[in-house]
């Protein structure tokens, strides 16, 4: 059925590594394609979205590129900060809008 | 309003206990979506509503969870004889749908009701 898989975590980095959250999806069709990010304490916001093959969403320095042939939505940010440390969410569109499980990111100093 | 706005924010109850939360979404945003969040884990689909009417109720996970949206705008989730296991975040978010609209088919969240069964 359908479904989105992300890479577990939880991930620890240093302030300004590099990041790779992997996400993968199952689908009948074209969904559009989403990472949600929850900082601690507060709700879920929208981080960036793409609703086509190869559309890149980019914000606040991260970036998602839609591979329809890998099925695939990975997120990625050059140098991360501490003030990005959240649980980050894949989700695509649908009746449901699929989410996967999160991965809790923690960035130190 | 300017954001989705859900109440309670906290709720504490008995087991076998009735519950409504509420949710009052984005003026003019036709879809409702409920999910359920227990730590650690994602978003868990319950019922997406389109209007007045329920057009997905196959999460919710069995018939003590009921929800309503009469005029087409606020929806109640309610939540009959509540077990400690219904014990979670209840997230309500809502979107506008269309094509080639910015901003469409996008959802935003409410910052939940947080559900606690003694």
């Amino acid at each position: 059925g359908d479904s989105v898989t992300q890479m577990e975590g939880p991930v620890t980095l240093s302030e300004e590594a590099f990041l790779t959250i992997n996400c993968t999806y199952t689908a009948t069709g074209y969904p559009s394609l989403f990472w949600y990010v929850q900082y601690p304490g507060e709700g879920l916001q929208l981080l960036l979205k793409a609703t086509k093959a190869d559309d890149k969403g980019s914000n606040k320095g991260f970036e998602a590129t839609y591979r329809k042939e890998t099925t695939s939505f990975h997120l990625e940010k050059g140098s991360v900060q501490v003030s990005d440390s959240a649980v980050y969410f894949c989700a695509r569109s649908g009746n449901q809008f699929y989410f996967g499980t999160g991965t809790s990111l923690t960035v130190i100093p | 309003g300017a954001g989705v706005s859900q109440t309670p924010s906290n709720k504490v109850t008995e087991k076998g206990k009735y519950v409504e939360l509420r949710c009052d979404p984005i003026s003019g945003h036709t879809a409702l979506y409920w999910y359920r969040q227990s730590l650690g884990q994602g978003p868990e689909f319950l019922i997406y509503f389109q209007g007045t009417g329920a057009a997905d109720d196959s999460g919710l996970p069995n018939d003590r969870f009921f929800a309503v949206r009469p005029e087409g705008s606020v929806s109640t989730l309610k939540i009959q004889r509540t077990e400690r296991g219904d014990s979670a975040v209840y997230l309500c978010a809502s979107s506008f749908m269309g094509q080639g609209v910015r901003g469409a088919n996008v959802l935003t969240f409410g910052a939940g009701s947080r559900l606690t069964v003694l």
